[in-house]
């Protein structure tokens, strides 16, 4: 298994420009999640999604959207880049949201935005 | 709503020293799920344990151990002889069963062993 992916692990973008953050994972999971990571705030949850068709927000939604077609991928979109959108990004996932199971994190995506 | 403090921004010990990174939690929920992730250098969150709410059993990995405690909401995290490996940052975190938000965590604890 390759757990969960995330393409690319660098990106650098001009204010205004879009792009999206690929997230795979081969492991079946129901429940999958976007996080960003800024220095000194921990992690902070942008959308997630409990099945394929269903997505929602989390704590720090704005400027961002997502889609989950299928099982294994759950991709986030930046539609108009801005500085304040300059963060490591997280996606996550897991078995089910029912007991607690372990979240898996995929590798980061290092975003830039000047 | 759910809030995770992790008050020590960074510590700094010598190598082979013991070291407590402290973890205290707020929810209304009865069962919820704790969580440690470690952060290396290198950028990768990897999961050290989980603890749910009704085992309050301290558990002991190597030279890890946490110490889960309800009557002061906290679930702390102890280095015993820490080494240079040890050195990244450390996340707490909560999970309320059924919800679907997702993780909350703390702002993260800089650990830092040196030789």
């Amino acid at each position: 298994n390759a757990g969960v992916t995330q393409t690319p692990k660098f990106q650098v973008l001009k204010t205004g420009q879009s792009m999206t953050l690929q997230c795979a994972q081969d492991m079946n999971h129901e429940y999958m999640s976007w996080y960003r990571q800024d220095p000194g705030m921990g992690l902070r949850l942008i959308h997630y999604s409990v099945g394929a068709g269903i997505t929602d927000q989390g704590e720090v939604p704005n400027g961002y959207n997502v889609s989950r077609s299928t099982t294994e991928d759950f991709p986030l979109r930046l539609l108009s880049a801005a500085p304040s959108q300059t963060s490591v990004y997280f996606c996550a996932s897991s078995y089910s949201t029912a007991s607690g199971n372990e979240q898996y994190f995929g590798p980061g995506t290092r975003l830039t935005v000047t | 709503a759910q809030k995770v403090t992790q008050a020590q921004t960074e510590i700094s010990v010598v190598e082979k020293e013991d070291v407590t990174l402290d973890c205290v939690y707020e929810t209304r929920d009865t069962t919820y799920y704790l969580f440690w992730y470690k952060q290396p250098p290198s950028g990768e969150l990897v999961f050290l344990i989980r603890r749910n709410s009704f085992d309050e059993q301290n558990e002991i990995s190597g030279r890890y151990s946490w110490n889960f405690q309800k009557s002061t909401s906290s679930f702390n995290f102890t280095i015993t002889a820490s080494q240079v490996v040890d050195s990244a940052v450390y996340f707490c975190a909560l999970f309320i069963r059924g919800g679907a938000d997702g993780l909350t965590f703390g702002k993260g604890t800089h650990l830092i062993i040196q030789p």
